[in-house]
């Protein structure tokens, strides 16, 4: 059975710091990664997609890296600000019987304290 | 704009009600989600449809029910067989796709529902 985790469920940094948050997965057949943000209360905004084939994204201060056989990816948020503070999820796309599967991690929720 | 309207935002029911949780979206997309969001776990898939007039359970269906009559609208209705419903349900809807959706998945601002 696919899994996904996010580990730490919690992190506070103080601004200006650059972090990584980690999503590892139990199973190396990817078909692709998404992370995520979700504010309190609120839907998901998707971040960065990277695709299997792929081993890193950038997206302004944010950069994704894929690394299968370990089975890990990271998002990497480069010079943190207050507005940055939200839950961030990760998903991964899995094939599955000819279907393709979207499992999600429970999410790493982030303070930036100012 | 175009995007997914959830509605009620809150919704309180006591044990024993039926509740249904409104999803419209004006995205002309084909398919239509439910999550289940519980604090310290993943999304869970309760349903989805990927055309109208038809949908198919995803893994946590047991106690809800859905239907898609109009391309616009997917609502879900927490039926009293749910034992603990007391969470947030999200919507999402994309172009295409099977149970996982396509590439861009689309949310709704979620319905928090709590059973009194």
């Amino acid at each position: 059975k696919q899994e996904v985790t996010q580990i730490p469920a919690a992190l506070s940094v103080p601004e200006g710091e650059n972090l990584v948050l980690n999503c590892s997965f139990t199973d190396s057949a990817i078909y692709n990664l998404q992370w995520f943000r979700q504010d309190p209360g609120k839907g998901l905004t998707s971040l960065l997609l990277i695709q299997s084939s792929q081993r890193e994204q950038t997206s302004g201060r944010l950069n994704a890296s894929l690394d299968k056989s370990s089975g890990r990816s990271t998002l990497y948020i480069a010079a943190s600000q207050p507005g940055d503070s939200a839950t961030y999820l990760c998903a991964v796309r899995f094939l599955m019987d000819s279907n393709y599967q979207l499992i999600w991690g429970a999410g790493t929720k982030l303070i930036i304290k100012p | 704009d175009g995007g997914i309207t959830q509605s009620p935002k809150y919704l309180f029911r006591k044990e024993g009600q039926n509740v249904t949780l409104s999803c419209e979206q004006n995205l002309n997309h084909d398919a239509m989600y439910w999550y289940r969001q519980d604090p310290g776990q993943g999304l869970r898939l309760i349903y989805y449809s990927q055309i109208v007039n038809d949908f198919q359970k995803g893994d946590i269906a047991e106690g809800y029910s859905v239907s898609r009559e109009k391309k616009e609208s997917f609502p879900l209705t927490v039926t009293s067989a749910q034992k603990n419903p007391t969470a947030f349900y999200l919507c999402a809807s994309s172009m295409g796709g099977g149970p996982s959706g396509a590439n861009v998945l689309t949310f709704g601002a979620g319905s928090r529902l709590t059973v009194l």
